[in-house]
């Protein structure tokens, strides 16, 4: 089964709101981190979140990250219609395989 | 250019072919990691690259996949046989280090008739 599994797997808000992703996985983890997708192709980074660290931010964006319960969350801020797009995260093992594992991902729709 | 390429963008062979799809990842990663991406298995990890390290080949389906890195840098994942399930987008990354952002190319589709 997938090491993160994503809550909601569809969210849609208007233009302005705020979206709340959030992710759950299963082991010791590295770090952790979101992706963005856009027509089912190339994956774009949003941020890292290592296993020391608790909150992050860029941008509009702001990552937390919960070890105790093994869980992450992705906001955006004052979202826009450009948003829209499936929002994946992916974690990366503390031993053994360095390559991600992905959850399942949630699609953001933004309506103007 | 300073991103993952990957060639081509999209592929289509008949059934029981071979195919070959390409990864020039960023320059000076010494990691790289193939994923494919499909409706009924969502995004999957196929092998991985580190350095001079033997490669982590678990996530490879079957024994018709295959994949080299020459040189530490480009990588060539093969295809022997393929199969109608092969269909896919296939996606390579790379990363300055394992445990490192993994920076993602545009994806080869893969459509076998």
């Amino acid at each position: 089964s997938q090491q993160g599994e994503e809550d909601p797997q569809a969210l849609s808000i208007q233009e302005g709101e705020n979206a709340t992703m959030n992710c759950s996985y299963k082991t010791s983890i590295n770090n952790l981190q979101w992706y963005r997708q856009n027509s089912g192709r190339g994956l774009v980074h949003l941020i890292l979140i290592r296993s020391n660290e608790r909150e992050k931010h860029s941008g509009r964006l702001r990552v937390t990250l919960d070890t105790s319960k093994k869980s992450s969350s992705l906001l955006i801020t004052a979202s826009r219609a450009a948003d829209t797009a499936s929002y994946f995260c992916a974690t990366v093992l503390d031993t053994g395989r360095r390559a991600l594992t992905f959850g399942s991902g949630t699609r953001l729709q933004v309506q103007p | 250019g300073a991103g993952v390429s990957q060639s081509p963008s999209n592929k289509v062979t008949e059934k029981g072919k071979d195919v070959e799809l390409r990864c020039d990842p960023i320059s000076g990663h010494t990691a790289l990691y193939w994923y494919r991406q499909s409706l009924g298995q969502g995004l999957e990890f196929l092998i991985y690259f580190q350095g001079n390290s033997a490669p982590d080949k678990s996530g490879l389906p079957s024994d018709r996949f295959s994949a080299e890195r020459t040189g530490g840098s480009v990588s060539t994942l093969t295809i022997q046989r393929t199969q109608q399930e092969d269909s896919a987008v296939y996606l390579c990354a790379s990363s300055l280090l394992a445990y490192d952002t993994q920076y993602f190319g545009p994806g080869t589709r893969l459509t076998v008739l």
